[in-house]
C-alpha cells in the first residue's frame, strides 16, 4: 500500500520546455489536489478534482493544466515552463472534498 | 473567507505538552478548522480537525473556543520527532485549503 506516489522526484527544465507531473493513489479516494510550495512559504492550491471526471481551479492555476485520468491518477502539466514555476509540487488525496487530505512526497522542480 | 493567524515560532521541552494557538476570528458557522504539520521538506501530514466540539485522536487534541474564533492544538507529550511547521487552516469556501506560514515548533531535549 503505497498511499500517494509522485513522479518524478526531481526535475530540471529549461524555460519554455514542457513536462507532466504524475500523481497516483491507491487509497480509493475520490478527491485529488495539486499544490505548490515556494521556499519559506505555505502550500498554495493549483487545481483540484472533486471526483473522477471533474477538475476545478484553485488559488494559483495560471500556467498549469490538469487531467484526472481515472480515479487513481491526477496529472499536472506545464506547457511552457517559466522560472517562476520553480517550486516543490505536492499531490494530495481525500475521501471527498472537505475531508482530510493525504499528501505525497513531492516533486522538486527547477526551471532555468 | 476565513484567515488564520499563528505565532511564527515556538519552543517546547521534550516530554512536555506543546500548545499551539491559532486565531480565526472571521470563521463562518460551517467552516471546519484543520491542523496539518510538515516535517522538514516532506509532504504535510494531517493531524486533526474540528467544527465546534473539542476533538482528540492518537496524535493530538484540538480545543476550539465557544465563539469559534480561536483554537489550540495540544501535543500532550512532545518528542523530538514533533519538531515541524504546524499549519492551522480554515477551508475557504469549504473546498480550498489556504496554508499560511504556520508555526515552527522546535522541541528541545
Amino acid at each position: 500500500n503505497a498511499g500517494v506516489t509522485q513522479t518524478p522526484k526531481f526535475q530540471v527544465l529549461k524555460t519554455g520546455q514542457s513536462m507532466t507531473l504524475q500523481c497516483a493513489q491507491d487509497m480509493n479516494h475520490n478527491s485529488m489536489y495539486w499544490y505548490r510550495q515556494d521556499p519559506g512559504m505555505g502550500l498554495r492550491l493549483i487545481y483540484y478534482s472533486a471526483s473522477e471526471g471533474t477538475t476545478d481551479k484553485g488559488e494559483v492555476p495560471n500556467g498549469y493544466n490538469v487531467s484526472r485520468l481515472n480515479k487513481r491518477e491526477f496529472s499536472l502539466r506545464l506547457e511552457s515552463a517559466a522560472p517562476s514555476q520553480t517550486s516543490v509540487y505536492f499531490c494530495a488525496t481525500g475521501v471527498e472534498i472537505r475531508r482530510p487530505q493525504y499528501f505525497g512526497p513531492g516533486t522538486r522542480l527547477l526551471v532555468l | 473567507d476565513a484567515k488564520t493567524t499563528q505565532p511564527t515560532s515556538m519552543d517546547c521541552a521534550e516530554g512536555r505538552a506543546a500548545n499551539l494557538p491559532c486565531n480565526h476570528s472571521t470563521i463562518s458557522g460551517n467552516e471546519y478548522v484543520y491542523w496539518y504539520r510538515q516535517i522538514h521538506s516532506q509532504g504535510p501530514q494531517y493531524i486533526i480537525h474540528g467544527l465546534k466540539n473539542n476533538e482528540t485522536n492518537e496524535m493530538a487534541s484540538l480545543i476550539i473556543t465557544e465563539d469559534r474564533k480561536s483554537s489550540t492544538l495540544i501535543l500532550p507529550h512532545a518528542t523530538l520527532r514533533d519538531t515541524a511547521v504546524y499549519y492551522c487552516i480554515v477551508l475557504y469556501n469549504n473546498n480550498d485549503m489556504r496554508f499560511g506560514a504556520g508555526t515552527r515548533l522546535t522541541v528541545k531535549p
